[in-house]
């Protein structure tokens, strides 16, 4: 199985940038296609998860251009900038390359 | 608008069978791939399993954890997708959630329900 690797938390001030890192055990890049199977979810607390990137780097409609994703092949990164209260959740990378799909753990984003 | 409502969350025994279901609203359903993810109370997303939709066979995954107890099936005719979920064990536990697939064959999670919850305890 593929295993996600996220930090467990992040602490950040507000108007500042986080970077959430996710680095997978093996490529998420599928070359015919040029596409990377991971996708980025946002959970608050008491919520469901929320889709926010998906293909790595495409943002679904409706959410911020604050929020981006990057990276190709096993390492990638979900920027917020200028960071806002309301972004105080749990954010999950999620890789859809290869059947069992996995979740990273992950990311506590605090306000410091 | 899109909404996909869970049901048949119960409170059961170790060993007993359980059923969810799970229907969409506002859209399709037979034309989209269907996944479950499961969240332990306090834990992480795990994922569970995807059905794809009748224009790709049906296929269906599984999580190691559930691979042989859980099975998935879809009635297009009713717009309902099913979890049964047999020989139940105590990590089994959680808050189950359908999930909108992106298309009929990509399964990732694009929409999700509100969740049903599973309790296993004798």
């Amino acid at each position: 199985d593929i295993v996600l690797t996220q930090s467990e938390s992040l602490a950040v001030s507000l108007g500042e940038r986080a970077i959430i890192n996710c680095r997978s055990s093996q490529t998420l890049l599928y070359n015919s296609n040029n596409k990377n199977y991971l996708a980025w979810y946002q959970q608050k607390s008491g919520q469901p998860p929320k889709l926010l990137i998906s293909w790595a780097s495409t943002r679904e409609s409706g959410v911020p251009d604050r929020f981006s994703g990057s990276g190709s092949g096993t390492d990638f990164t979900l920027s917020i900038s200028a960071l806002q209260a309301d972004d105080l959740a749990v954010y999950y990378c999620h890789q859809y390359y290869d059947p069992p799909y996995t979740f990273g753990q992950g990311t506590k984003l605090e306000i410091k | 608008e899109v909404q996909l409502v869970e049901s048949g969350g119960a409170l059961v025994q170790p060993g007993r069978s359980l059923r969810l279901s799970c229907k969409g609203s506002g859209f399709r359903l037979r034309d989209y791939a269907v996944t479950w993810v499961r969240q332990a109370a306090g834990g992480g997303l795990e994922w569970v399993g995807f059905i794809r939709a009748t224009t790709h066979g049906q296929t269906k995954k599984y999580a190691a954890s559930v691979e042989d107890r859980f099975i998935l099936s879809r009635d297009d005719s009713e717009g309902v997708v099913y979890l049964q979920m047999n020989s139940l064990k105590t990590e089994d536990a959680a808050l189950y959630y359908c999930t909108k697939g992106f298309t009929d064959h990509f399964a990732f999670s694009v929409s999700w329900g509100q969740g049903t919850l599973v309790s296993v305890s004798s």
